[in-house]
């Protein structure tokens, strides 16, 4: 049982390049989440999606699409990034929503 | 979500107890109490939670005040990758999803 997992942990861009951030999770929940933590703050949510086949904006989601390809698999594309995206990425999960469950992150900079 | 106030930090020798507060006065009847904390560089990790019994399992115990204004989260027996950020958050339990709202949490470390 791996719960949530993300793909890259790592991963630098040129300015205007695009890349996919992938996560899926084995614990058969409804809910996924996209985050991004910048330094000395907190968490903010971008895209999340209530159950398989939903997705809605968070308080960020400027600059980022998302995808919820099955119930498994959560993925958010950055089509033309900017520097300002850069940041650490944690993908989450949840059946009872406030009990999140957190991937590892990935650790996303932006040249 | 109400809102809650932690210390900014605290230490804690190894092996001991260690007590983290948290104050919620204005939660309301339908908010439940969250902990989760994040070790450095990890995505945060979710401890406990409760309505207003005191509550256990195998990483922690939360003690909620019979008003339910205040609440402490206890570690019983301390070690060094306990050293994190603990967040309190206090949350309705059903409900759309929507973010959790981390606030400064309280850094803990942990001494040898």
């Amino acid at each position: 049982n791996a719960g949530v997992t993300q793909t890259p942990k790592f991963q630098v861009l040129k300015t205007g390049q695009s890349m996919t951030l992938q996560c899926a999770q084995d614990m058969n929940h409804n809910s996924m989440y996209w985050y991004r933590q910048d330094p000395g703050m907190g968490l903010r949510l971008i895209y999340y999606s209530a159950s398989e086949g939903t997705t809605d904006k968070g308080e960020v989601p400027n600059g980022y699409n998302v995808s919820r390809l099955n119930k498994r698999e959560f993925s958010l594309r950055l089509e033309s990034a900017a520097p300002s995206q850069t940041s650490v990425y944690f993908c989450a999960s949840s059946e009872t929503r406030p009990t999140q469950y957190f991937g590892p992150g990935t650790r996303l900079t932006v040249l | 979500d109400a809102k809650t106030t932690q210390p900014p930090s605290m230490d804690c020798a190894e092996g001991r107890a260690a007590n983290l507060p948290c104050n919620h006065s204005t939660i309301s009847g339908n908010e439940y109490v969250y902990w989760y904390r994040q070790i450095h560089s990890q995505g945060p990790q979710y401890i406990i939670h409760g309505l207003k019994n005191n509550e256990t399992n195998e990483m922690a115990s939360l003690i909620i005040t019979e008003d339910r204004k205040s609440s402490t989260l206890i570690l019983p027996h301390a070690t060094l990758r306990d050293t994190a950020v603990y967040y309190c958050i206090v949350r309705p339990y059903s409900g759309s999803a929507r973010q959790l709202t981390f606030g400064s949490g309280t850094q803990l470390t942990v001494l040898p």
